[in-house]
């Protein structure tokens, strides 16, 4: 079946590093697509959006990257800081607009080191 | 805004037994709301979808019979484990949804610990 997957498990950057998290997902309908950051023992955590029609878009120190041809998403992080140590996940949906059940990734644990 | 809470954070429980997991819209109205599992260092998993006022949609493999949902209000959805075993020990999430300027957006319950014994 249709899937999201991530290429790394876990990610150790330095404070004041800029992070970047892969995601690779499968279905090529989908619409919509989230970033979630999720720390231990608590729910995930939106971070930020992007639709299809669109290939990038920015929020306050991330950046998602939505690359269609290949199927590829990416958050990238800025001036990483040790309060960004989580998992996280990129979540997939067939629809903007409506409530769609979401697909999440594997996840990657980022580990950010002093 | 947009707040979703779970009852209880975490509970112990025989095996055997039933447990119920609440989840809360606090400031807004859900029709629809999502149960998901995540068992350690993995995603998560969606369960099923709970739609006010009607029946749950469960996704393949989840037990409809052992897996209890209701959504009696815009608000408020349930999640009852019935005769529970040591291999439903897992984290429980809910989450809401509503939409706002053309998407979405979910959020997400702070998760429920079930361990059973």
């Amino acid at each position: 079946g249709e899937s999201v997957g991530l290429h790394l498990p876990t990610l150790s950057v330095q404070e004041g590093d800029n992070s970047i998290i892969n995601c690779a997902y499968s279905n090529s309908a989908s619409d919509y697509f989230i970033w979630y950051k999720q720390e231990s023992g608590k729910g995930p955590q939106f971070i930020i959006d992007i639709r299809s029609n669109m290939d990038k878009r920015q929020g306050q120190r991330v950046t998602v990257l939505l690359n269609k041809t290949v199927k590829h998403l990416s958050l990238q992080i800025a001036a990483t800081q040790p309060g960004d140590s989580a998992v996280y996940f990129c979540a997939e949906s067939p629809n903007t607009g409506t409530a769609s059940k979401l697909t999440f990734g594997t996840g990657t644990r980022l580990q950010v080191t002093l | 805004g947009a707040v979703v809470s779970q009852h209880p954070s975490w509970v112990i429980c025989k095996s055997g037994t039933s447990v119920k997991i609440e989840c809360r819209s606090l400031d807004f109205q859900a029709t629809t709301m999502f149960w998901y599992r995540q068992f350690p260092k993995q995603s998560l998993m969606l369960m099923a979808t709970s739609n006010e006022g009607s029946k749950a949609t469960y996704e393949q493999g989840v037990e409809k019979d052992k897996f209890l949902i209701n959504h009696a209000s815009l608000t408020l959805s349930t999640l009852t484990v019935t005769s529970a075993h040591p291999e439903d020990s897992s984290f429980y999430i809910c989450s809401a949804g509503q939409a706002r300027g053309g998407s979405y957006e979910q959020y997400f319950g702070p998760g429920t610990r079930l361990t059973v014994t």
